[in-house]
């Protein structure tokens, strides 16, 4: 079935260097592609996404690229800031469905002072 | 605006006993979604709604089952908790503009000795 693979499992940074989280997926259909934050004790929240039309996406300190020939896609963040703390998700919807997506297993990202 | 809230937020059971997790959300979204954590397996999907009156299984369906008598509600119900059920359960919302962003309620944690 689809899949949505997910590296590392964690990392930890120098508070303002950057850090990198890459996905995979497995089904060519999905077209949508968010990125969740989840702090501690907390509900996931939506941080960025991108759809399959747009191969790079920016919102201030935080970017995704997205290769659909590969069928993989990264989150990047910028100048890492203590509250940059948390577990970070990627997702990739259920082929085309308007109705479902599929999450990785999660990064959990400790920025080191 | 309360966005999306889940009650209880803990809860002990022992197994072979039921329990109903109950999920409202404010935003009139026609799609709702309970999801199970647990650690290093990232959120994975248990029942879903595309609307009031509609429900359809997920990824883990097995040992639950929901309903959605009211657009604004979704129940997660438990009939016989078993200790594989010990997990978090998050309840999402989202619009069917197509592919969109879910918004998650804060959680229950649930304990099945």
């Amino acid at each position: 079935g689809e899949n949505v693979e997910q590296h590392p499992s964690t990392l930890s940074v120098q508070e303002g260097d950057s850090a990198v989280i890459k996905c995979t997926y497995s089904d060519s259909a999905s077209n949508y592609f968010p990125w969740y934050k989840q702090e501690l004790g907390k509900g996931p929240q939506l941080i960025i996404d991108i759809r399959s039309n747009v191969g790079e996406k920016k919102d201030q300190r935080i970017a995704v690229t997205l290769n659909k020939t590969a069928k993989h896609f990264s989150l990047h963040i910028t100048e890492t800031q203590p509250e940059d703390s948390a577990v970070y998700f990627c997702a990739a919807s259920m082929g085309s469905s308007a109705s479902k997506i599929i999450f990785g297993s999660g990064t959990r990202l400790s920025i080191r002072p | 605006n309360a966005g999306v809230t889940q009650t209880p937020k803990f809860r002990v059971l022992k197994t072979g006993q039921s329990m109903t997790l109950l999920c409202a959300q404010d935003m009139n979204h026609e799609y709702m979604y309970w999801y199970r954590q647990d650690p290093g397996m990232g959120l994975r999907l248990i029942h879903y709604s595309v609307g009031e009156g509609t429900t359809a299984k997920g990824e883990v369906p097995d040992g639950y089952n929901v309903s959605r008598l009211k657009k604004q509600n979704f129940l997660l119900g438990l009939e016989s908790a078993a200790p594989s059920q010990t997990s978090v359960y998050f309840c999402a919302s989202s619009s069917n503009r197509g592919p969109d962003t879910q918004y998650f309620g804060p959680g229950t944690r649930l304990t099945v000795l």
